[in-house]
């Protein structure tokens, strides 16, 4: 079972450069997110999917976009990086049924220098 | 703005010990409240709490929500090695249909030494 699958593992981007964090599930989820994860904090929502062509905003969404054409793949960009966004980022999808959760991604571990 | 506190930020125990983890939340809309466990990498999920009062169990690891103090606790019985990690507390928030927005806390370090 591959579950959520994020790609790169690992990356470091030059101030202004941008980039396109990959997150792909086979779960058939109609539900996919985009978390950030900083030390010693909790995971803070950037965008969310309900659904192929449905994106919104979350808590922390500047500096970032989204998109979801396909109901098995949510992109996230960055498009100026800026040091603020050095963290690590989570994937999750869920069924979007009550009673159940999200499930992760290994997470992208992103430093911009 | 909603609200998470988790208690303690961190602890040391040994093995056999038992632990209980606190998170008290304030969530508009509330609907439940999920627990991660988070080593290395990706949270895994342990437990969603809908209803108060009522015990989940899983092993050695158990939690219970109380919807009127607005808190809940994981506790971990005869903790072990590989109980160690960072425990998340994530109220759930409803956001209309059937998505729900998670709020994390920051988490409890729990170090579990041989």
């Amino acid at each position: 079972n591959a579950g959520v699958t994020q790609t790169p593992k690992f990356r470091i981007l030059k101030i202004g450069q941008s980039m396109t964090l990959q997150c792909a599930q086979d779960m058939n989820h109609n539900y996919m997110y985009w978390y950030r994860q900083d030390p010693g904090m909790g995971l803070k929502l950037i965008y969310y999917s309900v659904g192929a062509g449905i994106t919104d905003k979350g808590e922390v969404p500047n500096g970032y976009n989204v998109s979801r054409s396909t109901t098995e793949d949510f992109p996230l960009r960055l498009e100026l990086a800026a040091p603020s966004q050095t963290s690590v980022y989570f994937c999750a999808s869920s069924q979007g049924r009550r009673g159940q959760p999200q499930h992760f991604g290994d997470g992208t571990r992103l430093s911009i220098l | 703005e909603d609200k998470v506190v988790q208690s303690p930020l961190s602890l040391v125990v040994h093995e056999g010990d038992t632990v209980t983890l606190n998170c008290s939340y304030e969530v508009t809309n509330f609907r439940s409240l999920l627990w991660y466990k988070q080593e290395k990498k990706a949270p895994t999920f342990l437990f969603m709490l809908t209803s108060s009062g009522i015990e989940k169990k899983s092993g050695r690891l158990s939690s219970i929500l109380d919807k009127k103090e607005l808190f809940s606790i994981l506790n971990i019985t005869a903790t072990q090695t590989g109980d160690s990690a960072i425990y998340l507390c994530a109220p759930a928030r409803d956001s209309g249909g059937s998505n729900y927005k998670l709020t994390f806390g920051k988490g409890t370090l729990l170090t579990v030494n041989p």
